[in-house]
């Protein structure tokens, strides 16, 4: 097993630029959770999905901020524009059905100049 | 969500046994501990997570109090490796969704 798989695992961009994360989780997992950390603020929940579907998006900080599941094994994280204050590592995880357990990609690091 | 209180730091020697503290006394009948850990530049990893009693597994241990307002994680011999931020998290139970809402941590340093 892969694990989680996220793409890139480090995007430098300049602000106003449009970023796009992404994440294929674990096959046959039906939640879907991304995350951001940072020094000042550590480890927030952004946004999840169950199966394919947005659950709480009450994480995501503002309009500039999008996430789709097209279908179980994509998800993206789209900046449009991207600010400076977005730089952060961006996580993805997963979990199956009835599981307790969150499994989390490596991240990807992103720095906006 | 209930919250979790965890020292900031806490130091270990190698080959000794850790107890990582946490308190959660505002935590309801269905929430589920969970600990996960963060090595350096790595995402957070699974350790072990429990309901009412105490669970052991490969990586660690888990003590819930009797009136589960307070939980120990032991690591029974720590190593180098296992240097990282733990996080001590509550999830609700009653909802498939599994969301965690992650504190500060305590930073464990594993000296040699």
């Amino acid at each position: 097993d892969a694990g989680v798989i996220q793409s890139p695992r480090h995007e430098v961009t300049e602000m106003g630029q449009e970023v796009t994360l992404r994440c294929k989780p674990i096959s046959g997992h039906n939640s879907l959770f991304w995350y951001r950390q940072t020094m000042m603020r550590g480890l927030e929940l952004l946004i999840y999905f169950n199966n394919n579907v947005p659950i709480d998006d009450s994480g995501m900080p503002e309009d500039r901020f999008s996430a789709k599941m097209p279908n179980a094994s994509f998800s993206t994280l789209k900046i449009q524009p991207s600010e400076p204050r977005d730089s952060a590592v961006y996580f993805c995880a997963s979990r199956g059905q009835a599981q307790e357990t969150q499994y989390f990609g490596p991240g990807t690091r992103l720095l906006v100049l | 969500d209930a919250k979790t209180t965890q020292p900031n730091s806490m130091e270990s020697n190698e080959e000794e046994p850790v107890h990582l503290p946490c308190n959660h006394s505002t935590i309801s009948g269905t929430d589920y501990i969970h600990w996960y850990r963060q090595l350096p530049s790595q995402g957070p990893e699974y350790v072990i997570h429990g309901l009412t009693s105490n669970v052991n597994n490969r990586m660690a241990s888990l003590a819930i109090a009797e009136d589960r307002k307070s939980s120990t994680l032991i690591l029974h011999r720590a190593t180098l490796r296992d240097a990282a931020v733990y996080y001590c998290i509550l999830r609700r139970g009653g909802t498939s969704y599994g969301k965690l809402t992650f504190g500060q941590g305590t930073i464990l340093t594993v000296h040699p």
